[in-house]
């Protein structure tokens, strides 16, 4: 079962815009992970954010978290054409190691 | 440091085949997590490692997958006797319960297609 869900399905922005993904969950969780996959790739961790954070920076990447509303977003601000790749959310499900990842967003980024 | 490594990165089958993946996770890596993720999907996990301790494998098709982590370093996962279904990519991906053990570390992935 899928714990997490991106919105939007795919998103095509032109390079130096920003582009902007989401995930709703829906189990209380003590983390929530975003993941990028470029075609035919593993997946690469980007950025894990802890229940009791807010907001959190790495470097062109700003991600939120609202516990409330059990969503996350996911910011990459200046796009450049190697950010197209399918970004996925993760969170542990029932506290454990177990990752459970959302169906992700395909971001396309033209040049 | 080397990365997780998959091999083989591609396979193709005929139905009822049988067919292996090979991983070797970062050195020092205690936990090992197998994934299958269909076209369009997120990953979904398969079985998870801890040390040669396989302690999640719900998800895991017993009647036609098996794994094994011998030693707790490298895994191998088979299928006996593949299908259709099947037909997905098989991520490998490891972690460090002393370092950093929320972070998962994959593999390219082995692309498995079944005819």
């Amino acid at each position: 079962s899928q714990q997490g869900e991106e919105d939007p399905q795919a998103l095509s922005i032109q390079e130096g815009e920003n582009a902007t993904m989401n995930c709703s969950y829906k189990t209380s969780i003590n983390n929530l992970q975003w993941y990028r996959q470029n075609s035919g790739r593993g997946l690469v961790h980007l950025i894990l954010i802890r229940s009791n954070e807010r907001e959190k920076h790495s470097g062109r990447l700003r991600v939120t978290l609202d516990t409330s509303k059990k969503s996350s977003s996911l910011l990459i601000t200046a796009s450049r054409a190697a950010d197209t790749a399918s970004y996925f959310c993760a969170t542990p499900q029932g506290g454990s190691e177990k990752l459970v990842f959302g169906k992700g967003t395909k971001l396309t980024v033209n040049p | 440091e080397a990365g997780v490594v998959q091999s083989p990165r591609y396979k193709i089958i005929e139905k009822k085949q049988p067919v292996a993946f090979w991983c070797n996770p970062i050195s020092g890596h205690n936990t090992l997590y197998w994934y299958r993720q269909n076209l369009g999907q997120g990953p979904e996990l398969l079985i998870r490692y801890e040390n040669e301790e396989a302690v999640d494998d719900s998800q895991l098709p017993k009647d036609r997958f098996s794994a094994e982590r011998l030693k707790g370093v490298d895994s191998t996962l088979k299928i006996q006797p593949a299908e259709l279904g099947d037909s997905a990519v098989y991520l490998c991906a490891s972690s460090s319960y002393f370092v950093s053990p929320d972070t998962q570390y994959f593999g390219p992935g082995t692309r498995l297609t079944v005819l």
